[in-house]
């Protein structure tokens, strides 16, 4: 049982280049969610996705594009790479918000990017 | 709007306690968490607390959450060195339509000898 994987661990982009990060989870989770985390900020939500097929924009969408066409998996795209895009990525995974659960984000290990 | 906040940095000596401190702004908030990250992982769950509870304890771990002031705090009892690591705090808000998860800055906590 792996959990969340996340591949690449690191890349170093060039300004205008595009990459996709892709994010796995083997725990039949509905919920996938894409953040980044920047020194001295909390985690910040990119996009996330409720079930195959959807997806949905959080509080800092532009400049990334997503895609979940498969349950296990949540893919982030950047078409054109900027500075402002250098930071660390992680996704998560979680069973559907309950009102009455705590329901427990489990976190992948991360992706650093540095965007040149 | 929503906002979490806590304090940067905290350094304590092996043996004694930990506080680390958060103050949130969504008195709406059902759950609220301590993740914990070590280097060069992601975040994990340490423990959290349901909007109706003042107190949790778990082993060395002491929530505390003052709603009345939407303050949250984790003690972390006999501090040993492998609990160096960034603890965040996060509140669950409905915000958009949506439940998500907002989380603070996270708190550096280093132990030492």
């Amino acid at each position: 049982n792996a959990g969340v994987t996340q591949t690449p661990k690191f890349r170093v982009l060039k300004t205008g280049q595009s990459m996709t990060l892709l994010c796995a989870q083997d725990m039949n989770h509905e919920y996938m969610y894409w953040y980044r985390q920047d020194p001295g900020m909390g985690l910040r939500l990119i996009h996330y996705s409720v079930g195959e097929g959807t997806t949905a924009k959080g509080e800092v969408p532009d400049g990334y594009n997503v895609s979940r066409l498969k349950k296990q998996n949540f893919l982030l795209g950047l078409e054109s790479a900027a500075p402002s895009q250098t930071s660390v990525y992680f996704c998560a995974s979680s069973q559907p918000l309950r009102a009455d659960s705590y329901n427990e984000q489990f976190f992948g290990p991360g992706t650093r990017l540095t965007v040149l | 709007g929503e906002d979490v906040e806590q304090s940067l940095f905290l350094s304590v000596r092996e043996g004694d306690s930990s506080v680390i401190n958060c103050t949130y702004t969504d008195s709406s908030s059902t759950y609220l968490y301590w993740y914990k990250q070590e280097p060069g992982a992601g975040l994990q769950l340490l423990t959290y607390i349901f909007s109706n509870m003042d107190m949790k304890q778990d082993q060395r771990l002491t929530v505390l959450l003052n709603k009345k002031d939407k303050h949250l705090s984790l003690r972390i009892a006999d501090t040993q060195t492998g609990d160096s690591a960034i603890y965040f705090c996060a509140e669950r808000a409905l915000s958009g339509g949506y439940n998500k998860l907002i989380f603070g800055a996270g708190t550096r906590l280093a132990v030492h000898p």
